[in-house]
């Protein structure tokens, strides 16, 4: 994870918008995802966003990337009790398959 | 199948033991690859193969740990002689790859492996 950085926790109130953001290092960065895990649970993707998209929306789902400072963002619209697990950013390089890079994962939890 | 699945779910070993863990990937799924996740960490790459040929072996940590995919299906995980350290959650995730290009990685739930 010392590629791809994110805060460890953040708390929202049930029906507000969660931001979940994340920065990267390795340029060459080609596909970024989100991954969601709930305890006992698999990892979930969630979605991804090509290198050459700055932003990408599916349903209650918002990414945004910023190419220049290296940071990919996660907006989540009015956060539901559901939405509380873990969410990890990232990324591949090139175009052939090869490895996730992985952040730390950030900890979200909606109070109700 | 309809997903990843992971054999055991949980296994608890004495140190020095050998483990296999297995892998089933989703059917049809040319690429499959193996993670460890330790606590509080996100998933690090161990190793991966297309098809029966693996790929890439440079995260696996020591020449205690292989893997292998034999019919280019399911795969085993092995740890020799476990030590504490190995303690973790590993996670196992399989891709189509599509003309070379990346394809999305979809992943089981995982076996957690504790060495007492």
């Amino acid at each position: 994870g010392e590629d791809v950085e994110q805060s460890l926790f953040l708390s929202v109130r049930e029906g507000d918008s969660s931001v979940i953001n994340c920065t990267y290092t390795d340029s060459s960065s080609t596909y970024l995802y989100w991954y969601k895990q709930e305890p006992g649970a698999g990892l979930q993707l969630l979605t991804y966003i090509f290198s050459n998209m700055d932003m990408k929306q599916d349903q209650r789902l918002t990414v945004l990337l910023n190419k220049k400072d290296k940071h990919l963002s996660l907006r989540i619209a009015d956060t539901q009790t559901g939405d509380s697990a873990i969410y990890f950013c990232a990324f591949t390089s090139n175009s052939g398959n090869t490895p996730l890079v992985f952040g730390k994962g950030t900890r979200l939890s909606v109070i109700a | 199948g309809a997903g990843v699945s992971q054999s055991p779910r949980y296994k608890v070993t004495k140190r020095g033991q050998d483990v296999a863990l297995r892998c089933d990937p989703i059917s049809g799924h040319v690429s499959l690859y193996w993670y460890r996740q330790a606590l509080g960490q996100g998933p690090e790459f161990l190793t991966y193969f297309n098809y029966e040929a693996q790929q890439d072996k440079s995260g696996l940590p020591n020449d205690r740990f292989s893997a292998e995919r034999p019919e280019g299906s399911i795969s085993t995980l092995t740890i020799q002689r476990t030590e504490q350290r190995d303690s973790a959650m590993y996670r196992c995730a399989s891709s189509f790859r599509r003309g070379g290009y990346t394809d999305t990685q979809y992943f089981g739930p995982g076996t957690r492996l504790t060495v007492l």
